[in-house]
């Protein structure tokens, strides 16, 4: 089975300044998909990147990017000229690429409460 | 927005009472998941679907039952609730083909067994 570490139980952040949110993950599958999904006080699930383990490349969304080391096992999620709009509960997730029936779904990390001081 | 609805938004029961969360998708998607999320546990998959009729367990199903009697409405019922069911409940539907499939989430319910 598949696990999930978020290492960081709270971060917090400077207005403007980066952070970066670490996640790993422990599977023998080497196809798979990981996930970064945000949540706010509102407590709605928001997708906030996704990377392909086949990709080398590493995602990026506006300012939401990641590093994704596949030997290590590692995703870790960089914000860039933090808001105070992300302020949030940060899930990484991981799903198998494996496509037989329920293979979708997805496996969550414990969560990183990430604060941002004004 | 996927157009996930889930009812009630809020609920309040009794240990032993039987309890049902609706989720209602709008857009025709072919698998449907419930998930709960406790403090320090993350989100862990109770059941799910793969089509009308068609579920399967996930990581917590003790407790649980489901029901996909059309494509739209995926239930969960809480045949005797316990306090340990206290928890926020997230529907979620996949969208995309399956190199590009997605969850994309409800906006929760949040359940308290007294």
């Amino acid at each position: 089975a598949q696990t999930v570490t978020q290492s960081q139980p709270e971060m917090s952040v400077q207005e403007a300044e980066t952070v970066t949110l670490s996640c790993t993950y422990d599977t023998s599958e080497s196809d798979y998909y990981l996930f970064w999904y945000k949540q706010p006080p509102s407590r709605q699930m928001i997708l906030v990147i996704r990377q392909e383990a086949y990709k080398q490349q590493n995602a990026t969304e506006n300012r939401f990017s990641v590093n994704f080391q596949k030997a290590a096992k590692s995703f870790s999620l960089k914000i860039s000229d933090s808001q105070l709009g992300d302020a949030a509960m940060y899930f990484c997730a991981y799903r198998s690429a494996f496509s037989g029936a329920g293979s979708y779904q997805l496996t969550f990390g414990k969560g990183t409460k990430l604060s941002v001081i004004p | 927005d996927a157009g996930i609805t889930q009812s009630p938004r809020h609920k309040v029961t009794e240990t032993g009472t039987p309890v049902t969360l609706r989720c209602h998708q709008t857009e025709n998607h072919r698998y449907m998941y419930w998930y709960r999320q406790d403090p320090g546990h993350g989100l862990r998959l109770i059941h799910y679907s793969y089509g009308v009729k068609d579920t399967d367990k996930g990581e917590v199903s003790d407790g649980y039952s489901v029901s996909r009697s059309k494509t739209e409405d995926f239930l969960l019922t809480l045949e005797s609730a316990t306090s340990s069911q206290t928890s926020v409940y997230f529907c979620a539907i996949s969208a995309g083909l399956a190199d590009q499939e997605t969850q994309y989430f409800g906006p929760g319910t949040r359940l308290l067994v007294l």
